[in-house]
């Protein structure tokens, strides 16, 4: 059961260019959450979906951002028009429910993106 | 100051001996999770332990809750180099879904 698999893993784009970003859970997984690292600090929560729904997206920022997670393929978190501060790891986590009490989150490798 | 700080913000420590780290939080919770990683890679989950419990272990790992406090504590015995790392403590709030709120980690060095 391969795990959370993160695609790119390293992204390098110039100012005001697209990036997007991949997650595929784990199998069996149904809920993705995609949580954004700078330098030296912890994972700030951007959102969190379920297929074809966004379940909370207070994370995220209003502009530029937008994440889904269709029925068939991976979740996708876009950037457009990146600027330099969208410069960071951005990390996907799956759970396969909602059980708060019980289910850790699986984390994958991260996409490390560089805006230059 | 966020949800979620570690003390202390960088701890360095000889092989053997024992490493202890702190989190606190702000809010309600349904389980705290510590979560280590190693620089530039993802994280890896240690231990979750449930707002009901006050006390759990997994090998060489202690984890302690106290909601009353709304703190926890990572007890690391008989530290070894492999166990240099950055660690994070995450909540789970009562709010539904398993939204994890990070502190800010706590950077271990383990020196031969």
């Amino acid at each position: 059961n391969a795990g959370v698999m993160q695609n790119p893993r390293h992204l390098v784009r110039r100012r005001g260019q697209e990036a997007r970003l991949r997650c595929s859970p784990m199998k069996g997984h149904s809920h993705v959450y995609w949580y954004r690292q700078l330098p030296e600090e912890g994972l700030k929560f951007m959102v969190y979906l379920q297929k074809e729904n966004i379940i909370d997206e207070s994370g995220m920022p209003k502009e530029r951002f937008s994440a889904e997670f269709p029925k068939e393929g991976p979740s996708i978190l876009r950037i457009q028009q990146v600027v330099r501060g969208d410069s960071a790891a951005y990390f996907c986590a799956s759970s396969p429910g909602t059980d708060s009490m019980n289910t850790e989150a699986f984390f994958g490798q991260g996409t490390r993106l560089t805006v230059v | 100051s966020q949800q979620g700080e570690e003390d202390p913000q960088a701890l360095s420590i000889q092989e053997g001996e024992n490493a202890t780290m702190n989190c606190s939080y702000k809010t309600s919770i349904n389980n705290l999770q510590w979560y280590r990683q190693n620089s530039g890679r993802g994280l890896v989950h240690l231990i979750l332990i449930r707002s009901n419990e006050r006390e759990k272990h997994s090998g060489r790992l202690r984890v302690t809750l106290d909601t009353s406090k709304k703190s926890s504590s990572l007890l690391i015995t008989a530290s070894r180099a492999a166990d240099t790392a950055s660690y994070f403590c995450a909540t789970v709030g009562t709010g539904g879904g398993n939204k994890l709120t990070f502190g800010t980690g706590t950077q271990l060095k383990v020196e031969l």
